[in-house]
């Protein structure tokens, strides 16, 4: 167990439909990053946030969202799902807002469209 | 933006076989690079770090030097395990960056 608790493991919604996906960082870490890890993009980086406040954006499109709590678990909303953002979403955290240190994976939600 | 090239995988080999698998960076200045495992059905792990040029990093056998004349930061291994298959990622973040930077990965698989 690494620390980080990404829920759910596994969904299945069709398409236009529109989930919700939840990461708890590991304890005392303030920093969350989302990443999309597909076959034929490899891991895409998506948002990060430190502390409830957004710091850093990647390659996230309009549909999806995020936001993090007061009490640091964040949110990944994606709305309006296409068959292509079927992947692995995974969440990680880190203590402070740089990444010097490396991060710490949770175990990913599994996104399936349909 | 930056990026990080990994030789394509998949690597098969023996048991006890030597593993190198190349990493190379495009990051200016002194990036941290990192070697991240991932093993079937699990989140990314951290498998050793270097931040600085020369540094060596290691782990459950597994070494990468920090080469800032190549750009490379290539992951070996002596006597590799069946225990060792998953996929490797290679990665980079510039000092202050926010964001790890990650190769497309590369399968190792190991037979008995």
């Amino acid at each position: 167990d690494s620390g980080v608790t990404q829920t759910p493991k596994h969904l299945i919604t069709a398409t236009g439909q529109r989930v919700t996906l939840r990461c708890s960082p590991r304890s005392g870490d303030l920093s969350v990053y989302w990443y999309q890890q597909s076959l034929d993009q490899g891991l895409q980086f998506l948002i990060q946030y430190y502390n409830g406040e957004e710091r850093a954006k990647g390659n996230i499109l309009e549909r999806f969202s995020a936001q993090q709590f007061p009490d640091l678990h964040s949110e990944l909303n994606l709305s309006s799902l296409e068959l292509g953002d079927s992947a692995l979403y995974f969440c990680a955290s880190s203590p402070l807002g740089q990444s010097n240190y490396g991060y710490t994976f949770g175990s990913g939600t599994r996104l399936t469209v349909v | 933006g930056n990026s990080v090239t990994q030789m394509e995988g998949p690597v098969t080999l023996s048991e006890e076989a030597f593993l190198t698998i190349n990493c190379t960076y495009t990051a200016t200045g002194y990036p941290s690079l990192f070697w991240y495992v991932q093993y079937p059905g699990e989140g990314l792990q951290l498998l050793l770090k270097a931040t600085k040029a020369d540094d060596k990093g290691s782990n459950k056998g597994f070494e990468a030097t920090y080469r800032k004349e190549t750009t490379s930061f290539h992951l070996e291994k002596g006597s590799v395990q069946v225990s060792d298959s998953a996929v490797y990622f290679c990665a980079e973040t510039q000092g202050g960056s926010e964001k790890l930077v990650f190769g497309k990965g590369t399968k190792l698989t190991v037979n008995p």
